[in-house]
């Protein structure tokens, strides 16, 4: 059965670069078919679509986030990484990893608080 | 704002039908799969429906949904309490090759 585990800090400061990573088990993370991707939610508001990786190789991002967003994959590890850079406060979400497809029925972690403050 | 445009807000009473709408376009809801997320507070979202009409497993058959060109709705019969939540619709999106959402609908059992 597939999990996916979140983990990173869950604070960090202003200006700073926000790191996560993903570990999946229960299935291959090399499979091309899938997308390995993020999802977050900030308090209170909608949820909102990161970014993914495919084959661990190409990658897709939100056009709002694109310049500050770095999603790769550790094949070794089973695990993906998600990098935000110069986060503001506005960056203070519930952040999920989550196996997506266009025909495929998505996976989720159980999402991980990352709080942006000094 | 979200790609995908649902009613900020529905109600209804216990044991009344209440439908959720969800519009998209032709590179979304228009050409893959919709889903709907339930998201009781202060808990994770959980899948409702995929696949434009399927019930995962323990999702109770009050629950239904249905697609039509680039729009869909979700549809709660029999209302119960427990069912007041936020409730997403998703799907993936070819122009952006990622999974975009509604902006939520908060139901409230009056």
């Amino acid at each position: 059965q597939l999990q996916l585990q979140e983990s990173g800090p869950g604070l960090v400061k202003p200006s700073e670069t926000l790191s996560l990573t993903c570990t999946v088990s229960g299935d291959s993370i090399s499979t091309n078919s899938y997308f390995w991707g993020w999802i977050r939610q900030p308090p209170g508001k909608g949820l909102e679509w990161i970014g993914n990786i495919y084959y661990g190789v190409t990658t897709y991002y939100n056009p709002s986030l694109k310049s500050r967003v770095t999603i790769s994959v550790d094949t070794s590890k089973s695990q993906f990484s998600l990098k935000l850079s110069s986060v503001t406060a506005a960056d203070t979400a519930v952040y999920y990893c989550a196996r997506l497809g266009k025909w495929l029925v998505p996976s989720w972690g159980q999402g991980t608080l990352v709080t942006v403050s000094s | 704002q979200s790609v995908l445009t649902q009613p900020p807000s529905a109600s209804g009473t216990p044991g009344q039908r209440v439908t959720i709408s969800c519009s998209g376009s032709s590179s979304n809801i228009g050409s893959n799969y919709v889903y709907w997320y339930q998201q009781l507070p202060g808990t994770a979202p959980r899948l409702l429906i995929y696949s434009n009409n399927q019930r995962p497993s323990g999702v109770p058959d009050r629950f239904s949904a249905s697609k039509s060109g680039t729009s869909a709705s979700l549809a709660i019969s029999g209302l119960r309490s427990e069912d007041e939540a936020d409730y997403y619709c998703a799907a993936w999106d070819d122009s952006l090759s990622g999974q975009v959402f509604g902006g939520g609908t908060k139901l409230t059992v009056l």
